[in-house]
């Protein structure tokens, strides 16, 4: 069984910052892979970044990275220049490749943009 | 990526009767995932619906309440059954690709409220 663990129910960052949304997970398998996606108001579950357990470079996607720390089982993301249209709920989420496309999901995290 | 539709995508249904979600992939996929998101919750997965077999559900969840039908490669659904204002929830399908893209792709949703 694997775990996914969002330890920031709230965040809340000023246009133009950068904010940093945490996550940890759990599993006692070698191949994986990480996700974070977003979900704005509209529901819609869309893909931030994806990152494989078994690279050690960083993912990075526009102003979007990660920092992967894969002994302490870390995942954050990293959103640089905070827009508006970034407010949404962040989920954090990790997929065990010997158990098809099943994701397993933190709890989430709500990120406010301030203008 | 991959288009993914949902039907319906909101509505109000009535305590004690039953609805059916139904999701259509723009190409064929092997594994179908159906996750459900109750109010201010992260997504927790109900079933993994594969094609020419019964549908396998995760703890917490019986066919009886939930049938899944899958009845080609391209095409679900997902019977909430005898609702219970408790079923007022997001229901998400969801299917992977693998390859150099290795995504999860998820449908709008539809979300219900049993009143």
């Amino acid at each position: 069984a694997q775990t996914v663990t969002q330890s920031q129910p709230e965040m809340s960052v000023q246009e133009a910052e950068t904010v940093t949304l945490s996550c940890t997970y759990d599993t006692s398998e070698s191949d994986y892979y990480l996700f974070w996606y977003k979900q704005p108001p509209s529901r819609q579950m869309i893909l931030v970044i994806r990152q494989e357990a078994y690279k050690q470079q960083n993912a990075t996607e526009n102003r979007f990275s990660v920092n992967f720390q894969k002994a302490a089982k870390s995942f954050s993301l990293k959103i640089s220049d905070s827009q508006l249209g970034d407010a949404a709920m962040y989920f954090c989420a990790c997929r065990n490749n010997n158990a098809g496309n099943m994701l397993t999901f933190g709890g989430g995290t709500r990120l406010m943009v301030k203008p | 990526s991959a288009v993914i539709s949902q039907k319906p995508s909101r509505d109000i249904c009535q305590r004690g009767t039953s609805l059916t979600i139904q999701c259509q992939v723009d190409s064929q996929v092997t594994m179908m995932f159906w996750y459900r998101q109750q109010p201010g919750q992260s997504l927790t997965l109900i079933a993994t619906a594969n094609q020419g077999s019964e549908a396998t559900y995760e703890s917490g969840f019986v066919i009886d309440k939930f049938p899944i039908s899958r009845p080609n490669l391209t095409f679900s659904t997902l019977t909430v059954s005898n609702m219970s204002p408790e079923d007022s929830s997001i229901y998400l399908c969801s299917v992977g690709r693998t390859g150099a893209g290795n995504t999860i792709y998820f449908g709008e949703g539809s979300w219900l409220t049993v009143v």
